[in-house]
């Protein structure tokens, strides 16, 4: 079966460092979708990406598919407090059939 | 628009009884997928409905069940509870079939003893 590997588990950053967190698929992606999850909250979403090596940019969050579609990576820059929360990568598998979310990776930004 | 809602938000069952949880779409979403989301296992998918259909299952025991309505509406079934199953069980609704951006609810937090 598909597995999903996100790393770090956790993170503590100080306020204004930046933050990243790794996806990495053991079998090809249709695609993958990024959500964050503050403390006591639900996923919310962030971005879906589907191309080959695809990069997109959300004010300081900066999403990349690898080339192989295997992997992703989420970046932030000069993190803020609101940053704080869980973020998961969510994968899909053939024509989506087949979705498995990654452990996530807690995100704690100290003022 | 009003978000996904689900009911009730919180539930406490003993070992052995069912449950039954709620869950009402974003009005014009016909898709909608539960998951388990618990702090030893994460998020976990349970599965999607789309036009009143299963279209897509995760690797959960036949205890978890679930049904879509006409009105998109959803409803997940838990027979037989086991401690095991206490977790957060959201619910997710979005546009279409499988790849769309999902918006989820606030989740049932089922407490089993």
């Amino acid at each position: 079966g598909q597995q999903v590997m996100q790393i770090p588990q956790y993170q503590h950053v100080q306020e204004g460092e930046d933050f990243t967190t790794y996806c990495n698929s053991s079998t090809t992606l249709s695609n993958i979708q990024w959500y964050k999850q503050r403390p006591g909250g639900h996923p919310v979403f962030l971005i879906q990406l589907v191309k080959s090596g695809e990069v997109k940019k959300q004010k300081r969050l900066t999403f990349q598919f690898g080339e192989a579609k295997k992997n992703s990576s989420l970046h932030i820059t000069a993190t803020q407090t609101t940053d704080v929360g869980t973020y998961f990568c969510l994968c899909h598998r053939g024509s989506a059939r087949q979705l498995t979310f990654g452990s996530g990776t807690q995100l704690t930004v100290l003022p | 628009k009003a978000g996904v809602t689900q009911t009730p938000r919180y539930l406490i069952k003993t070992r052995g009884q069912q449950v039954t949880l709620s869950c009402s779409p974003i009005s014009g979403h016909r898709s909608v997928s539960w998951y388990q989301q618990t702090p030893g296992q994460g998020l976990q998918f349970l599965f999607e409905y789309f036009s009143e259909t299963q279209r897509n299952k995760g690797n959960f025991p036949g205890r978890f069940s679930g049904r879509q309505f006409s009105n998109s509406r959803s409803e997940m079934n838990v027979s037989t509870l086991e401690l095991g199953d206490s977790a957060l069980y959201l619910c997710a609704s979005s546009l279409g079939q499988g790849v769309n951006e999902q918006f989820f609810g606030p989740g049932t937090r089922l407490t089993v003893l």
